[in-house]
């Protein structure tokens, strides 16, 4: 069975400039997570998705964004970039909402660079 | 205070040994407990689920004490390919962001020769 993917592996920007990173969720996972990950820090959680929807996002400035389409695969988009959102960028993915044992599973997460 | 506080070490521990790691959570209504694996600058991986009995998964062992809110992971002859960072995982309760992991900080653990 093929794990949580995502893409691109590697992405360089510059300040001021917007960055779309993708992820696909394991095959019959609904829910998608996305965190963010600085050198040296522990994980941020930036947005949750689930059927489509926004369910929940953390501390996070309105210019990260993303959406999940109907195939679960998710999009998260950083507008206007700052030198302090260089990180890796996870996602993982989980069976379904609301489950007392839904595990997260994550993908290989895309190291973004801000120049 | 953080919904999940780690010890960050790092545990510097000679091959063979016996090291056990705790973690405190803030939201006693708390429902699933986990551990990861994270090797540096790679993604997060599932280590084992903690259950209210405890569990064993070969050399690992895991322990949630609920009435002090924490869990545990004892790990037994340490390789050297345990090192890597360890997280502790909660997931948030019914009524309180439930589906929404909270992430500790990491506990980084070197196995030395």
């Amino acid at each position: 069975e093929a794990g949580v993917t995502q893409s691109p592996t590697h992405l360089i920007k510059t300040r001021g400039q917007q960055a779309t990173l993708r992820c696909s969720p394991i095959s019959g996972h609904t829910s998608v997570y996305w965190y963010q990950q600085a050198l040296g820090l522990g994980l941020q959680f930036l947005l949750w998705y689930d059927e489509g929807e926004e369910r929940n996002r953390g501390n996070f400035p309105p210019r990260f964004s993303g959406r999940q389409f109907p195939n679960y695969s998710s999009e998260l988009n950083v507008n206007a970039l700052e030198l302090e959102d260089s990180a890796l960028y996870l996602c993982a993915s989980s069976l379904r909402a609301g489950g007392n044992t839904d595990t997260q599973y994550f993908g290989p997460g895309t190291r973004l660079t801000v120049l | 205070r953080k919904e999940v506080e780690q010890d960050p070490g790092p545990f510097n521990v000679p091959e063979g040994a016996t090291v056990a790691f705790n973690c405190t959570y803030s939201n006693s209504a708390s429902q699933s407990f986990f551990w990861y694996r994270q090797d540096c600058r790679k993604e997060p991986k599932l280590l084992m689920s903690v259950y209210s009995s405890g569990n064993e998964d070969g050399r690992f062992t895991a322990q949630l004490n609920r009435a002090s809110q924490y869990i545990s992971l004892l790990i037994r002859d340490s390789k050297l390919s345990d090192s890597a960072t360890y997280l502790c995982v909660v997931k948030g309760s019914p009524g309180d962001n439930f589906n929404k992991f909270y992430f500790g900080s990491g506990t980084k653990l070197n196995v030395k020769p």
